[in-house]
């Protein structure tokens, strides 16, 4: 069964930086492409960053510069460092598997750790 | 960036009445491969994204047969033969064609009137 799990989220400051992680298991972890998707409050999805099986890394245009995306395969945990966060970067982080390997569809998601940007 | 365009974005229906979900991309979705690559996702109220459909009309393991898929190129819909209480929540497209990125459609509320 695959099991994502993600944990860091919390309140941070303007300007402050946090660590996501997601611990994922039931599937082998460096055959597909992980994913992180946000959800602002009361807003819709909007993709953040993936990693490819092959370690490749991808960033959306809101965040480049400002958010690393990496993973541990042996741990088979995916991260996100955030650095400069803003206060529109305050959501709901989603760790969410690839059901192939860069495109396609997600076919896993986690339950979110939410993330508050706020002085 | 594929922009996908959902309507309508609130969809109040009668228990045991059909329910019908329209999304458009800004660009044909069909791959390389000859496949398209359109999902459609429930988010019930405080919970995670599930996928329901995957390549424009096949369902995933568990997902009740009134809830179809169809469409092509740049038009799609989801359709549920006769909606339950259970079917409550949002309901996203997201196009994997063009990737990256995946983009999704805003969303529709579908509540019971």
């Amino acid at each position: 069964e695959v099991q994502l799990l993600e944990s860091g989220g919390g309140l941070v400051q303007p300007g402050g930086s946090l660590r996501l992680s997601c611990a994922a298991s039931g599937f082998t972890f460096t055959s597909y492409t992980m994913n992180w998707v946000r959800q602002a409050p009361g807003k819709g999805l909007e993709w953040v960053s993936a990693i490819s099986g092959s370690g490749a890394t991808y960033y959306a245009d809101s965040v480049k510069g400002r958010f690393t995306i990496s993973r541990d395969t042996s741990q088979n945990s995916l991260f996100l460092q955030m650095n400069s966060l803003r206060a529109e970067d305050m959501a709901i982080y989603y760790c969410a598997k690839d059901g192939y390997n860069g495109y396609g569809t997600i076919d896993y998601w986690g339950q979110g750790t939410p993330v508050t940007v706020s002085s | 960036d594929v922009v996908m365009t959902q309507s309508p974005l609130s969809l109040p229906v009668t228990l045991g009445q059909p329910a019908s979900i329209s999304c458009r991309s800004s660009q044909s979705l069909v791959y390389s491969d000859g496949y398209t690559y359109l999902n459609w996702f429930q988010q019930r109220p405080g919970q995670s994204p599930r996928r329901l459909i995957y390549k424009v009309s096949n369902r995933d393991s568990g997902v009740p047969d009134r809830f179809s898929g169809s469409g092509s190129g740049t038009e799609f819909t989801l359709k549920i033969s006769r909606v339950e209480a259970e079917d409550v929540g949002v309901y996203y497209c997201m196009q994997g064609t063009h990737w990256p990125p995946y983009t999704f459609g805003q969303g529709t509320k579908l509540e019971i009137k």
